[in-house]
């Protein structure tokens, strides 16, 4: 079974600094796909940034990017310029692809999470 | 822009009543997911449909929960009976067949469960 460890359960940051959110996972696969979700305080998770495993390339999405280390199995979330509006539960997740009777279906598992508070 | 809906966002019921839970995913996904979290934790996933057809129940307390989606559009969450335990949110999620850009799962806002 896949295991996603979050290992920082709360971090703080001022608005305008950088802060690193880490993520280590467990696996055999060699194809999977990494995600940070967003869920900020009473709202709906959200999609912050993707990684597919087979891809060299960290991601990046304007102020978020990725440090992606596939061998040592670590997917920190960089967060650059921190707003107010970042404040929230962050979440890695984890997705491989199961094939069962002739289709395929991902299946998502998520860490504990790390709340993010930045401070003005 | 279209979103998962899920129904109600609210409830409250004694312990050892039935409660239901209702999920609307966006238009033409074939996988939706349901998830409990319990506050300040990850969510954990309770039962994944693929169509109509359950792909994976391993977490779902068999004896007490049940879920269904029968033409494979929307779908239900049941406990009967309800224990304190339950209390958590139920979140639901949906997401398009395939690899690659459609593996993303879009959420609904939940539904948060108090068991009294």
């Amino acid at each position: 079974a896949q295991t996603v460890t979050q290992s920082q359960p709360e971090m703080s940051v001022q608005e305008a600094e950088t802060v690193t959110l880490s993520c280590t996972y467990d696996t055999s696969e060699n194809n999977y796909y990494l995600f940070w979700y967003k869920q900020p305080p009473s709202r709906q998770m959200i999609l912050v940034i993707r990684q597919e495993a087979y891809k060299q390339q960290n991601a990046t999405e304007n102020r978020f990017s990725v440090n992606f280390q596939k061998a040592a199995k670590s997917f920190s979330l960089k967060i650059s310029d921190s707003q107010l509006g970042d404040t929230a539960m962050y979440f890695c997740a984890f997705m491989k692809h199961v094939f069962l009777g002739g289709t395929s279906y991902g299946k998502l598992t998520f860490g504990q999470g790390t709340i993010l508070t930045v401070h003005p | 822009e279209a979103e998962v809906a899920q129904s109600p966002r609210y409830k409250i019921t004694e312990k050892s009543q039935a409660v239901a839970f209702w999920c609307d995913p966006i238009s033409g996904h074939a996988t939706l997911y349901w998830y409990r979290q319990i506050l300040g934790q990850g969510p954990e996933l309770l039962v994944q449909f693929q169509d109509e057809s359950v792909v994976d129940d391993s977490q779902l307390p068999k004896d007490r929960f049940s879920a269904e989606r029968l033409k494979g559009v929307d779908s239900t969450l049941k406990i009967q009976p309800a224990e304190l335990g339950d209390s958590a949110m139920y979140l639901c999620a949906s997401s398009l067949r395939g690899r690659g850009m459609n593996t993303e799962a879009f959420f609904g806002q939940g539904t948060r469960l108090t068991v009294v």
